[in-house]
């Protein structure tokens, strides 16, 4: 079935290391991106990316990154510059300007 | 200024009963896109609903329907003969040609909770 994938489900991380979330989507859609979401809260954008090799940044980019190698994936990377990483992270795409974005089931990152 | 507001953190209804979640939006844009988002507790953000700036007719999918009011720049989300499944968070959310990459910039949500 088409969709979206996000991997782990959940990530635990130790202050001070870098880990990197996974996004895969088999829709063929050729926008993308990364939100962030704390308790209680609307999401926030991270991350986007319009076309393969080529990304920006969004409200809250510092201490994220992220790579468009292939139309499929949009892995991020929450470095250790992110000093408080502990939220729920959603990924999306999208087909067009005018269409609905689809999303992830998300990762719980929490810093230990 | 917040591009989207929802008024009510949390809202109750008893079960078979509709109910309305507020959204209201600020945009400069002649051309944007209006859509509803559900959020259960396990995470997933399920789209419901969209609207577009310039559609006549409100939208609806089956037991969703949007309110839009333009000149009042309102668009809120009804649910008719609510579902205990219903139970989740909603999100209301706006794609303009201001934002960047297009991207949809969301409210704080509602809870709504169905009550059986």
């Amino acid at each position: 079935d088409g969709g979206i994938t996000q991997s782990p489900k959940y990530l635990f991380r130790k202050e001070g290391q870098n880990v990197t979330l996974s996004c895969e989507q088999n829709l063929n859609h050729d926008a993308m991106y990364w939100y962030r979401q704390d308790p209680g809260q609307g999401l926030r954008l991270i991350y986007y990316s319009q076309i393969v090799n080529d990304f920006q940044k969004g409200d809250i980019a510092e201490g994220y990154s992220v790579s468009r190698e292939k139309k499929e994936s949009f892995p991020l990377t929450v470095t250790s510059a992110q000093k408080n990483p502990t939220a729920f992270y959603l990924c999306a795409s999208s087909k067009g300007v005018n269409t609905e974005a689809f999303f992830g089931q998300g990762t719980r990152l929490t810093v230990v | 200024a917040q591009k989207i507001t929802q008024t009510q953190p949390g809202m109750f209804v008893q079960e078979k009963e509709a109910v309305t979640l507020d959204c209201t939006y600020d945009t400069s844009d002649q051309s944007y896109g209006l859509f509803w988002y559900k959020q259960p507790s396990s995470g997933e953000m399920i789209f419901l609903i969209y609207q577009g700036s310039y559609d006549e007719q409100n939208a609806t999918e089956g037991r969703y329907s949007l309110n839009f009011q333009k000149a009042r720049k309102s668009a809120n989300l009804v649910i008719s003969a609510s579902q205990l499944g219903d139970s989740a968070m909603y999100f209301c959310a706006m794609r303009d040609r201001v934002s960047s990459a297009r991207q949809l910039t969301f409210g704080s949500g509602t809870q709504l909770t169905v009550l059986p």
